[in-house]
């Protein structure tokens, strides 16, 4: 297992299309997390997973936004009706294997650019 | 609610020279911290992180931090930093749950380091 990982790496779209992120996080980590990243920011919080069960979704996720984790592997993130400001990296994590419980190893992201 | 301040948007360094990475945290509950690096096009590695105990801390590739309470404080260290530590550092923190929990970060310090 190499590690959480995350497709496409870079997404260009026009404003108004919908698009969709895959995360797949290390195998047996049961919480799965969602960050948003813009330029010169540090990540921000929007969602996060307990196996398949999204446990809590920060006031920046609008309705817009929606991310699922069925069966509690992968997780998509789809974002509706893109906005210019939704031009982001977005992260994903996963963490609490049994033996580390405290740290989320992170993918490399997903670059969004909407034009 | 918890936040994070990094007072130095940047630090420029000379190879070989000592540096020191300032964080300060906001919490009203008892916190877990962490400090993170972003090298390019790349997601966020764990440095180090303080969960309780030894205020002082060492992590990866000669770091380390100290934690302060009375000052609310998380600084970060190298006492000999190379051209290859150039890169973003976020500090981060989470509410202390017994297990990880979502992030709240800092907007991070770019390290240049130069010969």
């Amino acid at each position: 297992d190499t590690g959480v990982s995350q497709n496409p790496r870079h997404k260009i779209t026009k404003r108004g299309q919908n698009v969709t992120f895959r995360c797949d996080p290390i195998s047996e980590h049961n919480r799965l997390y969602w960050y948003r990243q813009t330029l010169g920011q540090g990540p921000e919080f929007l969602t996060y997973f307990q196996n398949e069960a999204q446990l809590e979704k920060s006031r920046l996720l609008s309705d817009r936004f929606s991310a699922e984790r069925p069966k509690g592997s992968f997780s998509t993130l789809e974002i509706q009706r893109t906005e210019q400001g939704d031009s982001a990296m977005y992260l994903c994590a996963s963490s609490t294997p049994p033996w580390d419980p405290y740290e989320q190893y992170f993918g490399p992201g997903t670059r969004l650019t909407v034009t | 609610a918890q936040s994070v301040t990094q007072l130095d948007s940047q630090v420029p360094v000379f190879e070989e020279a000592p540096v020191e990475l300032r964080c300060n945290y906001s919490s009203s509950v008892s916190v877990y911290l962490f400090w993170y690096v972003q090298y390019p096009n790349q997601g966020l590695q764990l440095l180090l992180k303080y969960l309780s105990g030894s205020t002082l801390v060492k992590g990866i590739n000669g770091f380390e931090a100290e934690f302060n309470k009375s000052q609310t404080s998380f600084h970060l260290r190298k006492p000999s930093v190379h051209i290859s530590d150039t890169a973003e550092y976020f500090c981060a923190v989470s509410k202390n749950t017994g297990t990880a929990s979502k992030l709240t970060f800092g907007t991070g310090t770019r390290l240049q380091v130069t010969l």
